[in-house]
């Protein structure tokens, strides 16, 4: 069951954008990458996902390296509302695969109006 | 369509006791995972059901169980229940592997506190 880091902490101006990093250097061939968020009393809303080509959406956009083992989550925007805990997790798609879903400690992005 | 619905939000306990939590999925979404959330250890997996059938687990004991009925609804139970068993329990629904690249839709979660 793949593992992801990300940085504990991150900041940012409203109104500016965004560069979420994940490092996933174990991810396998058929891991998908995904993206969510927790806002304070909610619980997790996903964002986006990806395989290996760059992916946007109403949300974010996910930029995905050439060689898989590290992603960025993009915010355009950052808005008050975007201040939250953003998790990176791998999820195996084969077709018998019940993945262990592993959750890291995520990235607390704290947006400065 | 209607999201996940975990029921209750809020509940008390004691120690000893034991707890049933209940997980609706999004219609049309036949599996469901469970997750423990505390702030010392995260966001931990649980177990996931498809089909009636656990289909794998986390690192658990025995004391955190789960069922799933044949409309895909969900519980798990918690027994003698201790102090650390305290946080948050999220449901989260998906389609079942080779149907889609799984999404989770979580619900609100049960607040769980144990004196």
């Amino acid at each position: 069951d793949a593992k992801t880091t990300q940085p504990n902490s991150m900041e940012s101006n409203e109104e500016e954008p965004v560069h979420l990093p994940c490092n996933h250097s174990t991810i396998s061939g058929t891991d998908y990458i995904h993206w969510y968020r927790q806002l304070p009393s909610q619980g997790p809303e996903y964002v986006i996902h990806g395989l290996t080509s760059n992916v946007n959406n109403r949300m974010a956009s996910l930029a995905i390296a050439e060689d898989r083992k590290s992603s960025t989550l993009i915010l355009h925007r950052a808005t008050l509302r975007d201040a939250a805990v953003y998790y990176c997790i791998l999820r195996a798609l084969m077709k018998t695969s019940y993945d262990k879903v592993i959750f890291g400690p995520g990235t607390s992005l704290s947006v400065i109006p | 369509k209607a999201g996940v619905t975990q029921t209750p939000r809020y509940l008390i306990k004691t120690r000893g006791q034991q707890v049933t939590l209940s997980c609706s999925p999004i219609s049309g979404h036949r599996s469901v995972s469970w997750y423990q959330q505390t702030p010392g250890q995260g966001l931990q997996f649980l177990f996931e059901y498809f089909s009636e059938t656990q289909r794998n687990k986390g690192n658990f004991p025995g004391r955190f169980s789960g069922r799933q009925f044949s409309n895909s609804r969900s519980e798990m139970n918690v027994s003698t229940l201790e102090l650390g068993d305290s946080a948050l329990y999220l449901c989260a629904s998906s389609q079942p592997p080779g149907t889609g690249t799984r999404e989770l839709f979580f619900g609100e979660g049960s607040r769980l506190t144990v004196l």
